[in-house]
Parts: C-alpha cells; structure tokens; sequence
C-alpha cells in the first residue's frame, strides 16, 4: 500500500519563526512536489524535486526553500514564516517519466502563523 | 500557459441519482493527460480517472466516467448512483506530455461536491 506522510496535521506558528514541513514517501518515487492550498485558488506548486538534491521552482516560491537530502524525505522550508503563509500545506510524490502517472498525496499540513 | 478552470465552485446531487461536475482547459498542446482528483473531507487526495489526450475513447472506472471532448477542450467528469462517500472536493488537473519527466500537474480550483440522502 502506497504511502505518503507529512510529519503534522496542524501546526501553529508566529510569524518570524523558521518552520519545516516534513514529507516522508516509502514507494522509492524520484519525483516529489509541494502544493499550497486556498479555497477558490486549488492546488498551486510550490516547488518540486526529481532527484536528492534536485530542486525547481514552481508557480509559487516567494517566501518558500526546499531540501531533498534523501530520496524518500522532502521538507519544506519557511524562513521567516509570514500571515499570508497561512493555509494547507500538501506533499505529493510520483514516478518520474512520461506517461500518465498519479502523483500520491499526503494528509496535508494545516499551517496557522499568528 | 495552460490552465485548467473549474466553473462549479459547488454542487448537490441526491444519493442514488447521477451528476456531472465541468472541466475546461486551455493548451496549444496536442498530446497531454487529463485527471480528476477527489479529496474527501480531512482525508488524503486521491486520484479517481485519468484520460490520455490520444486516444479517443473516454476512460471509465466503475461509477465514474468523463466526457472527453478533445476540441472544445471540456473534460467532464460524471458520477453515477452517488453515493455518500462521494461527498468531497474535486479537482480537475492537466499535465503536459512534452513537459519532460518531472510530471507537474496544473490544477483547476475545485468543485465541492455534496451528496444529500
């Protein structure tokens, strides 16, 4: 059974404060992605992975870093989280190569910075 | 760029009976794929069917199937015999076949689908 864990379901923070979301996949994926999610604006990419240590942007980066040290783990990084990073947090891994692969989500991460 | 757009921010349907949630996209590709996503409440996304923009007839996966009209760029998805786990937020999303192997999905904004019995 395919896995995709995120280290919390709700986390509250201040603003300022550095905040890592953790994203831990166990089906051996080379492709790994973080989604923002607003109610009326859908998933938006933040960034994604396609190897350890392979990074790129996606619609959304401003305000956001990433790290991938292992295959399986992909966390997400707030440097300086702010009000308007308030929102669901979702990690995603998938096979990489063409094709009409699913991408796996986890529970998701309801992020609050007060 | 292309962009998926989600017309029904939501919609009703009474258990038992048959409803259709509406997908357009815009893309100047001719070879692509097409998914619909359901996120139940406070459960993980999952995918429900998916369509490959090649081929012509129109996927189907027991109560779900889709609409695929290739010209006018409509991919809709239809549920049949709701039932009340069909309750969720569903996404309709777009990936590129000449995006290289990184599989990123462009997503509509979702249709929250409610089942009354």
């Amino acid at each position: 059974d395919v896995k995709v864990t995120q280290s919390s379901r709700y986390l509250v923070k201040r603003t300022g404060e550095k905040v890592f979301l953790e994203c831990v996949q166990d089906m051996d994926h080379e492709n790994m992605f973080w989604y923002r999610q607003d109610p009326g604006l859908g998933l938006r990419l933040i960034y994604f992975s396609y190897d350890v240590k392979m990074k790129e942007k996606g619609d959304i980066p401003e305000g956001y870093s990433v790290s991938r040290e292992k295959k399986e783990r992909f966390s997400l990084i707030l440097e300086s989280a702010s009000t308007n990073q308030t929102s669901m947090y979702l990690c995603a891994s998938s096979l990489f190569g063409p094709g009409s692969y699913e991408q796996y989500f986890g529970p998701g991460t309801r992020l609050t910075v007060t | 760029a292309q962009t998926v757009t989600q017309s029904q921010p939501e919609m009703s349907v009474q258990e038992a009976e048959t409803v259709t949630l509406s997908c357009t996209y815009d893309t100047s590709e001719s070879d692509y794929y097409l998914f619909w996503y359901k996120q139940p409440p406070s459960r993980q996304m999952i995918l429900v069917i998916r369509q490959e923009a090649y081929k012509q007839q129109n996927a189907t996966e027991n109560r779900f199937s889709v609409n695929f009209q290739k010209a006018a760029k409509s991919f809709s998805l239809k549920i049949s015999d709701s039932q009340l786990g069909d309750a969720a937020m569903y996404f309709c999303a777009y990936r590129s076949a000449y995006g290289g192997a990184t599989n990123k999905l462009i997503f509509g904004t979702g249709t929250l689908l409610a089942v009354q019995p």
